[in-house]
């Protein structure tokens, strides 16, 4: 039992590059969000997923995308990446019926 | 609108000294509180919660205070130790947000020998 996994660790981007962050869970959750952590503000919602197949934005989701075509995994994409999007993610995951939320290793990116 | 402010933004404990942390939310309908711990490099763990039915819940050193009335709640840490060094942040979700969390902006607490 893994519980929540992200890839990659780490990654450097160049402004205007793209790239896709992996979530994965093994924990048969429902429920799946994107965080970003930034210095002094916290985590803060970029996505989060209810179940297989629906998305929804969180409190700052502009510049990302996201999807979940497998219950077990949810994607977050940066399609044109800017020095604004330097951050650490966490993906999380809980349970259909409680709150208990599990946070992945976090992935940390830097755009240059 | 930050819809959680937590304080302090940083704490230095002795050990075997209690660490105190607070939090204030807003809205009213969230129904769960979570208190979370993160070392460096690591991500957040979940370290206790409380529902907004009880006042207060105890999980061995840790301790949650809760006041609905004043829509505050505060993490105490007995006996303080080194190893509780770490970043933590206090948490509110539920109600009518769609199961969506919103976070403190982060307690460092810093333990000393």
């Amino acid at each position: 039992n893994a519980g929540v996994t992200q890839t990659p660790k780490f990654r450097v981007l160049k402004t205007g590059q793209s790239m896709t962050l992996l979530c994965a869970q093994d924990m048969n959750h429902e429920y799946m969000y994107w965080y970003r952590q930034d210095p002094g503000m916290g985590l803060r919602l970029i996505h989060y997923s209810v179940g297989e197949g629906t998305t929804a934005k969180g409190e700052v989701p502009d510049g990302y995308n996201v999807s979940r075509l497998k219950k077990q995994n949810f994607l977050l994409g940066l399609e044109s990446a800017a020095p604004s999007q330097t951050s650490v993610y966490f993906c999380a995951s809980t349970r259909t019926g409680t709150y208990e939320q599990y946070f992945g290793p976090g992935t940390r990116l830097t755009v240059t | 609108q930050q819809q959680v402010k937590q304080s302090p933004q940083s704490l230095i404990v002795q050990k075997g000294g209690i660490s105190i942390i607070n939090c204030a939310y807003e809205n009213t309908a969230f129904d769960y509180f979570p208190w979370y711990q993160q070392f460096p490099g690591k991500g957040p763990a979940l370290l206790i919660a409380i529902r907004p039915d009880v006042s207060e819940k105890k999980e061995g050193r840790f301790t949650i205070s809760f006041n609905k009335s004043a829509k505050q709640f505060s993490l105490h840490i007995m006996d303080s130790q080194p190893g509780d060094s770490a970043t933590y942040f206090c948490a509110a979700a539920g109600g009518g947000t769609g199961n969506q969390f919103y976070f403190g902006t982060g307690t460092s607490l810093t333990v000393i020998p």
